[in-house]
């Protein structure tokens, strides 16, 4: 089976702008969720999609967003884009949102 | 909610056991302990997964006591691939927004 594949690998942007991440999980996985991954703050949880719905959604300001499409892809959209949220974006895929995540090679954004 | 301490980093040696301990006080009744391995540019990758006891697989053990409050990864005879970081997490029973990862253990391992 394929893995977790993230797109783009690597992101440029200046503040202000926005910007979209992708996420295809595993085939038949149906749960996907979003982290933000940082030297200063580590692994920090952004939100969780089952079936297009939200679940569950960490404490990330407003201008984090996520979508779930019906075959599971997940997008996640930052806008107004700051410095501080340069960072590695990690996407997971589990089966049922169980305990087992897993994880993308993630994007590296880089907020100048 | 629940808060997991690691050790930043570990030093070991080709051919011996590591092991890894994350506290974690708080953890919830229904909470899972699960640890992840992390190399550079990598996303983490699911190392072993407990609730107590002990359990073990192809790559390591986990030994968790009887209170709950700490947990060890145990590295059997390492390898110069196993440099990379470690990661324990705790949650799930109250929700993806519950989770909490520790910080993170640096492990070098050396000829």
């Amino acid at each position: 089976k394929a893995g977790v594949t993230q797109t783009p690998r690597y992101l440029i942007k200046t503040r202000g702008q926005q910007v979209t991440l992708s996420c295809s999980p595993i085939s038949g996985h149906r749960s996907v969720s979003w982290y933000q991954q940082t030297p200063g703050q580590g692994l920090q949880f952004l939100f969780e999609y089952f079936s297009e719905t939200q679940r569950n959604k960490g404490n990330f300001p407003g201008r984090f967003s996520g979508r779930q499409f019906s075959n599971s892809r997940s997008e996640m959209n930052v806008s107004t884009l700051e410095l501080g949220d340069s960072a590695l974006y990690l996407c997971a895929s589990s089966p049922d949102g169980s305990e087992k995540l897993f994880f993308g090679s993630g994007t590296q954004l880089s907020v100048l | 909610l629940a808060k997991t301490t690691q050790p930043i980093s570990m030093d070991s040696y080709e051919g011996q056991e590591v092991n890894i301990t994350c506290s974690h006080n708080n953890i919830a009744t229904n909470d899972y302990i699960t640890w992840y391995q992390q190399f550079p540019s990598q996303g983490p990758r699911f190392i072993i997964q407990g609730y107590k006891t002990k359990v073990t697989n192809e790559v390591a053990s986990l030994f968790i006591p009887a209170d709950r409050k700490s947990s060890t990864l145990s590295l059997p005879r390492v390898s110069l691939s196993d440099t990379a970081v470690y990661y324990c997490l705790v949650g799930f029973s109250g929700g993806y927004n519950k989770l909490i990862f520790g910080a993170g253990t640096r492990l070098a391992v050396h000829p």
